[in-house]
């Protein structure tokens, strides 16, 4: 079954400690990417990549970290979470970024920092 | 970043009526996507516009690329009650350096009443 995973779905944590959000595609997609949804706000483009090794921002970057080692996985990395960054988390991937059929969305992460 | 202009915020409607809105902007898209988002879900896409003046049917949605590349609307004909959920539209913007940026509206919260 074709999908994207995350894991944590939920998440805890205080601030200044350092947490990573795992995102997983299963079908070979080349695009992935990363987004925040705020109530009111809609969601914000954090970062996205194009491929393995190939990562850039998108609209809101500060305070988070990314990396693409394997064409599978996108992991967020958040190195010293901040309560601004409580909010709900998606990623996505599709075959490339012109191909938007082809786009899945995770399930999302829910991250409260206290 | 680009700002996209979503409207309207919410909408109640009868079962029924068709329902209208739109997303406007500032600056020119080469891709506009219309997403549904249903509670406790990621967003999934509705339909996808890549040329201006497309005009383009999804069952009972319809959706189109304004002439300008500044504009998008959706259009949802004899609205049923599955039709609730938050409505996005989101505009591609294809950055100098051959990358990709994906940029969302605000939402649309769409009630049904039966």
């Amino acid at each position: 079954e074709a999908q994207v995973t995350q894991n944590p779905r939920y998440l805890i944590t205080v601030t200044g400690k350092k947490l990573t959000v795992t995102c997983s595609q299963n079908m070979n997609h080349e695009y992935m990417s990363w987004y925040r949804q705020d109530p009111g706000l809609g969601l914000r483009q954090i970062y996205y990549s194009m491929n393995v090794e190939v990562t850039d921002k998108g609209d809101v970057p500060e305070g988070y970290k990314v990396s693409r080692k394997e064409k599978r996985n996108f992991p967020l990395i958040l190195e010293s979470p901040s309560p601004n960054q409580t909010s709900l988390y998606f990623c996505a991937s599709s075959f490339v970024s012109g191909v938007w059929e082809t786009q899945y969305f995770g399930p999302g992460t829910r991250l409260l920092v206290l | 970043g680009q700002q996209l202009n979503q409207s309207p915020q919410s909408m109640f409607i009868q079962e029924g009526e068709d329902v209208s809105m739109n997303c406007t902007s500032s600056s020119i898209f080469n891709t506009w996507l219309w997403y549904k988002q249903d509670p406790g879900e990621g967003p999934v896409l509705l339909i996808a516009l890549y040329k201006a003046g497309e005009l383009t049917s999804n069952g009972r949605l319809t959706a189109q690329f304004g002439i300008t590349r500044k504009d998008s609307f959706l259009n949802i004909s004899a609205s049923i009650p599955s039709d609730v959920g938050i409505y996005f539209c989101a505009g591609q913007l294809r950055s100098g350096a051959g990358s990709y940026q994906l940029t969302f509206g605000k939402g649309t919260k769409l009630s049904v009443i039966p």
